[in-house]
Parts: structure tokens; C-alpha cells; sequence
């Protein structure tokens, strides 16, 4: 079991840049999540996908915010353009849908300048 | 009012001792409860969870759950200085929207401090 691959684990970039962020999730977990974790805000929640379908977006900051699942095994989260105030570690995690805990990948650091 | 609220610590505990963490939620509806650690700069890592009221005892740990009061706890017995880092609330909310099978969104505290010193 590989876990949740998430890539690039670091991302430097500058103001106005897109930047995209990739997650691979465990095999057979049907449920998808991304989270954002800042000192201020702890882990916030940004949307989650069942089945490959979004659920849920309202913790998507705004529309320079998206993210997608186009199948079982892969999601993007894009923002474009990148602000300064989006550098956190950014968190993807699968789970199955019968309620079982959460497998968090090891994070994509991003840092805006 | 936030949805999971713990008490950001730090916690300062003595090697051998019992850590206590506290951890309340607002939505009623709640099922499933989670607790994870997360080392500084890594990810979180599940430690235990529970469904039902009650006690449930891993090990060294043991997780508290009262639905009633809306409220859960970790017992961590004979602490150790590995044990120091941030230990995340995390409570499971239903969404209808989601489909059947359980529980689709987990919303976390800002997770409590916890320092062992030996």
C-alpha cells in the first residue's frame, strides 16, 4: 500500500503564477478530500469528491480556486493566479465511503512570493 | 461558534504521567470521532477513533466519547516524550448529499499541544 501520493511536495512561486497541485489517492478509497493547513486557521476543509463527483465546495476560498477528479485515481487542485496569502501545506486524503478514517498523503508545502 | 473546538495547549505534562485532551463539537448529528497527531511538519496520522458513547482503550490510549454533552476526549497513560506534538479533534458530519455508506466530511479542531518533558 503506497498511501496518498501527493506532488510537488514543495512549490515556490510567484504572485499571479497558476499553480497546480496532484494528488493520487489509495486504491479502492472512494472518497476524496483536500484540505489547506495555516497557523491561523488550523486545517480547513476545501472540497471533497465521492465517487469522482464534488460534494462539496464551500470551503473553496474563491474562484481563483478549482479542483478536479477526472478518475478513481487522480485529482488536481489548481489556483490561478496564485496570491501571497495562499501559502500553506495543502493536504489531500482518501478514505472508503463506509465511514472509515481518513489517510492523509505527506503534503505539497506551497509558498507564494 | 466554532464546529470542533479543543483548547490550543500547550499542554505541559511530565514523563510517566496522564495527558488529558479535550475536544467538544457542535453539530448533534455526529457520528463518527476521530483523533489524529501530527508531528511538526508532517502529516496527520490517525491514532484512534470512536463511534459510540463510551470508553475505547488502545493500548496507551484511550478515547472518551459523550454524545450528549457533545463531547470527546484522549487519555494518553504513562506519557513519553515522543508522545509531544499537536493532537487533532476531528468529528465526521453526515451529508445527505454524499449518498449512503457513512459518514463524508470531517471537519477538525485546531488540535491541542502537547509537551512530555522528561
Amino acid at each position: 500500500d503506497a498511501g496518498v501520493i501527493q506532488s510537488p511536495r514543495h512549490e515556490v512561486t510567484e504572485m499571479g503564477q497558476e499553480v497546480t497541485l496532484r494528488c493520487k489517492p489509495i486504491s479502492g478509497h472512494n472518497s476524496l478530500f483536500w484540505y489547506r493547513q495555516t497557523m491561523m486557521r488550523g486545517l480547513e476543509l476545501l472540497i471533497y469528491f465521492n465517487n469522482n463527483v464534488p460534494i462539496d465546495d464551500s470551503g473553496m476560498p474563491e474562484d481563483r480556486f478549482s479542483a478536479k477528479m477526472p478518475n478513481a485515481s487522480f485529482s488536481t487542485l489548481k489556483i490561478q493566479p496564485s496570491e501571497p496569502r495562499d501559502s500553506a501545506v495543502y493536504f489531500c486524503a482518501s478514505s472508503t465511503l463506509a465511514g472509515s478514517p481518513l489517510h492523509f498523503g505527506n503534503g505539497t508545502r506551497l509558498t507564494v512570493t | 461558534q466554532k464546529e470542533v473546538e479543543q483548547n490550543s495547549g500547550p499542554l505541559s505534562v511530565p514523563e510517566g504521567a496522564i495527558a488529558s485532551l479535550n475536544c467538544t463539537y457542535s453539530d448533534r448529528g455526529s457520528q463518527s470521532f476521530f483523533w489524529y497527531r501530527q508531528y511538526s511538519g508532517k502529516s496527520p496520522e490517525l491514532i484512534m477513533f470512536i463511534y459510540s458513547n463510551g470508553d475505547k482503550e488502545d493500548g496507551r490510549f484511550t478515547a472518551q466519547l459523550n454524545k450528549a454533552s457533545q463531547y470527546v476526549s484522549l487519555l494518553i497513560r504513562d506519557s513519553q516524550p515522543s508522545d509531544s506534538a499537536t493532537y487533532l479533534c476531528a468529528v465526521a458530519q453526515g451529508d445527505a448529499r454524499g449518498g449512503s455508506g457513512g459518514y463524508n466530511k470531517l471537519i477538525f479542531g485546531a488540535g491541542t499541544r502537547l509537551a512530555v518533558h522528561p
